[in-house]
């Protein structure tokens, strides 16, 4: 399978401070996508970063990857009561684009 | 809100009933999909169509059949359910992701879900 590993499973935060939530997956890539769910609901698309890219930025959003450790983190700053919700990341595969897979997810909480 | 619509909402079905989950998008995408997703869990992928033909199925069981009538709609019939199948059915649609460069990097566009119960 393809799925990623994220950790922390869980953050809790202070309004204001940084979240960073990390994400490991195990075969070549062609993309990472990063997913918020709020409680409930569907899954809302933040941020995409391609294989050959290693930084993107957006808005309140910085997304680093590092190929060779197979690895991604998501970075929120000054967080928000609202960005309280469960992150995932996802993937697809090289010659496999239509099979996107999602990490076990982080369930962050801000705390106002 | 979403520009992926799924009804119902909320679904409650015995385990000898037959019922259809529905997922609608007009945003011109071509691919189409059904994720299952456990409380606390991840999505998991079960279908992928692509302009209109299934490309994947990830060994679902026969008990859900997944139907794309046109680029537009998607369902998921259910027949003969098991109380473990109860979980929130996400859609989601994209480009094609198996089309060209720019769309191997489209992203997922999701529905809200079908909470699903099985009794």
């Amino acid at each position: 399978s393809q799925q990623g590993e994220e950790d922390p499973q869980a953050l809790s935060i202070q309004e204001g401070e940084n979240a960073t939530m990390n994400c490991s997956y195990k075969t070549s890539i062609n993309n990472l996508q990063w997913y918020r769910q709020n409680s409930g609901r569907g899954l809302v698309h933040l941020i995409l970063i391609r294989s050959n890219e290693r930084e993107k930025h957006s808005g309140r959003l910085r997304v680093t990857l590092d190929t060779s450790k197979k690895s991604s983190s998501l970075l929120i700053t000054a967080s928000r009561a609202a960005d309280t919700a469960s992150y995932f990341c996802a993937t697809d595969a090289r010659g496999g684009y239509q099979k996107v897979t999602f990490g076990t997810g982080t369930k962050l909480q801000v705390i106002p | 809100d979403t520009e992926v619509t799924q009804t119902p909402k909320h679904l409650v079905m015995g385990m000898t009933n037959k019922k259809s989950l529905k997922c609608e998008q007009h945003m011109g995408h071509r691919a189409m999909y059904w994720y299952k997703q456990k409380a606390k869990k991840p999505p998991e992928l079960m279908f992928v169509y692509s302009y209109e033909k299934l490309s994947i199925n990830e060994s679902v069981p026969s008990r859900f059949s997944p139907e794309c009538p046109n680029s537009s709609l998607l369902n998921l019939h259910l027949h003969a359910l098991q109380p473990e199948d109860s979980a929130l059915y996400l859609c989601a649609s994209s480009q094609d992701r198996n089309q060209d460069y720019s769309s191997y990097n489209s992203p997922l566009h999701f529905g809200n879900g079908t909470r699903l119960t099985v009794t």
